[in-house]
């Protein structure tokens, strides 16, 4: 079956502009998680969905960072007015919400902040 | 705090030569340990997860197994196509943040030469 897919794979934005990035998790996976990967650090987590219930932001490393989650599904992190420091992998990842809690990963969003 | 620790960094072999990748982990109780593999460019691939301490699971070249306090993943008579970066996870029994999140170790790159 598909998996988690992510777009765009790479994005290339200027300083100060803002960026999208889209994630459409495993049909029917009820839970969905955004992390930051950055060259030589671990996964960082940044935000949690779980069904309806309010979003986890607490791993969210500015207010520069939003994300939201329409319908249950597809997700769009938003980062504003971008920084340098912001160039690094997004990965998002969904799990079933039922028992397990084994998450699945998307390709990634290479962003390079220039 | 709870963290996790990958060693070594990097690991090369010669193919056929068998080794293990270690995972050292501190948490407050462990629901669930979980070994990632993930290519140059691509998302984390799931392999295993581990519940409780003496647990193994294998695939193909690849055993997992747990204690307490850390994993190993072994890795019997490796190919070229095992090479990749080998990522560990914890979820911990009462994670104060996110539910169903996972701290990830910085990984092992190992690296089989034919």
């Amino acid at each position: 079956g598909a998996g988690v897919s992510q777009s765009p794979s790479n994005k290339v934005t200027e300083k100060g502009k803002d960026v999208e990035l889209r994630c459409d998790p495993i049909s029917g996976h009820t839970a969905l998680y955004w992390y930051r990967q950055s060259l030589g650090q671990g996964l960082e987590f940044l935000i949690y969905f779980q069904g309806n219930s309010a979003p986890d932001k607490s791993g969210l490393p500015s207010d520069r960072f939003s994300a939201e989650r329409t319908g249950g599904s597809v997700s769009t992190l938003t980062i504003q007015r971008t920084q340098q420091e912001d160039s690094a992998v997004y990965l998002c990842a969904s799990r079933s919400g039922t028992v397990s809690y084994e998450q699945y990963f998307g390709p990634g969003t290479r962003l390079t902040v220039t | 705090e709870d963290q996790v620790t990958q060693s070594p960094e990097a690991l090369r072999l010669q193919e056929g030569e068998s080794s293990s990748l270690n995972c050292s982990y501190t948490v407050s109780g462990l629901r669930g340990l979980f070994w990632y593999r993930q290519d140059p460019g691509k998302g984390p691939e799931f392999l295993f997860t581990l519940y409780s301490a003496g647990e193994e699971k294998e695939k193909e070249r690849l055993k997992a197994t747990l204690t307490k306090k850390e994993s190993f993943l072994h890795i019997t008579a490796p190919k070229p196509e095992d090479s990749a970066t080998y990522l560990c996870a914890v979820r911990p029994m009462n994670y104060g943040g996110s539910q169903g999140n996972l701290i990830f170790g910085k990984g092992t790159k190992l690296s089989v030469k034919p």
